[in-house]
Formats: C-alpha cells, structure tokens, sequence
C-alpha cells in the first residue's frame, strides 16, 4: 500500500531534549516536505527536500534540522525543543513539482 | 510571499449545495489543489486544477479562473460526513515547486 509513515504520531517532552520525528514514503517520490500545523495558521512549510541530499528551507525554519540521505526518509530533527514548537506535525511526499501531494498521518508534539 | 485567503468558517444544511472560495496571487502561478482535513487527521487530495473551468468529480467539482486568480470548490448533496476543513494550496511551480496553504475552512453540515 502506498503511504507515508511517521514516528511517533504522539510525542510529550521537556525543553532542550534531542528528539527526531522520522518520516518514511514508499512510493519512489521525489520531492518531501515537514509541515507544521497550528490553530489559526494554517499548514506552514519548515523544510522541503527536492531530491538525496538537496533540502532547502520554507517558511519557518527555524529550530528544526532535516536530512536526506535516502529517498524514502526525510527525518525531522529539533535539538533544543522548545514550547513555542508545540504543534501538529505532518511529512508529505509528492512525485514531481506539481504532482498531487500525500500526506503522512501526523505527530502530535507537546514541549513542556 | 504568496498569500492564499478563504473564509474561515461555513455552515450548511445537509443535502445542500456549497461553494467555498479561494484566491491567490497569479505571479509564477501553477495550478491549484483542494484537500479535505477531518479534525486531526491528515489531509487527502480531493482535485488539481491547472486549465481554466469546472472540474466535477461525483459529488465535489472544483473551478478555476487563472485570470482572476480565484478557484471555488462546489459540494453537493452536502452530508453529515462532509464536516471538515478544506484547505486550498497554490503552486508556484519552479523546479522546487512550493506549495503554499490557505489557512483553511472549517465547513460544519447541520442536519
């Protein structure tokens, strides 16, 4: 079946901890994307990949890492968490620029 | 940036028609998607609109007008299942293709 996965779909944790939320597609797609989601905002892109090893960043950037190292993950790495990036998580995978978008199932992430 | 605007909220009868808005800059425009989001879900892919006119698929048809730079997603036969959000997105295409979100509107069908 074609899907996005993404570990862990809940997460609570404390200011300052390392945590990595992975993110993992298994339909060949080129193009990958975090996005946050908040009340009131919308969905707002943090980084984007375009291919291994090329990520770039979106519109909220800051306080988050990502990597591409193989096509099908596209982790998202927050060294020093901090409350303000509580918020609704979501990877995406699309095949080309302008080709329809999946999304993972999300991850919940409280910083205490 | 690129802003995409639609109102925040609607409310409809069940069995009815609605039509939910959507406008965005024209400059380096692409096409346009619909997704559906139920409250804390991901959101699917409901159409991409990239030529001028209506697009109908069963129940939901999506229309696009690139001069205008607005897009309408019409729902009919409203039912209850329908309840969601439905973000539009704009893609601004180049090789990195970015794709940016509205906001989203909360749609809430009432029997």
């Amino acid at each position: 079946e074609a899907q996005v996965t993404q570990n862990p779909r809940y997460l609570i944790t404390v200011t300052g901890k390392k945590l990595t939320v992975t993110c993992s597609q298994n339909m060949n797609h080129e193009y990958m994307s975090w996005y946050r989601q908040d009340p009131g905002l919308g969905l707002r892109q943090i980084y984007y990949s375009m291919n291994v090893e090329v990520t770039d960043k979106g519109d909220v950037p800051e306080g988050y890492k990502v990597s591409r190292k193989e096509k099908r993950n596209f982790p998202l790495i927050l060294e020093s968490p901090s409350p303000n990036q509580t918020s609704l998580y979501f990877c995406a995978s699309r095949r080309g620029s302008t080709d329809t978008q999946y999304f993972g199932p999300g991850t919940r992430l409280t910083v205490l | 940036g690129q802003n995409i605007d639609q109102p925040t909220e609607m409310t409809a009868t069940e069995g009815a028609i609605v039509q939910i808005n959507c406008t965005y800059q024209t400059s380096g425009f692409n096409g346009l998607f619909w997704y559906q989001q139920h409250a804390g879900e991901a959101p699917t892919f409901l159409s991409y609109n990239v030529l001028d006119g209506l697009e109908e698929k069963g129940r939901f048809s999506s229309f696009l007008s690139r001069s205008k730079g607005y897009s309408y997603l019409l729902l009919k036969e409203l039912q209850m299942k329908d309840s969601a959000s439905y973000l539009c997105a704009a893609n601004y295409g180049g090789s990195q293709g970015n794709l940016i979100f509205g906001k989203g509107t909360k749609l809430s069908v009432k029997p």
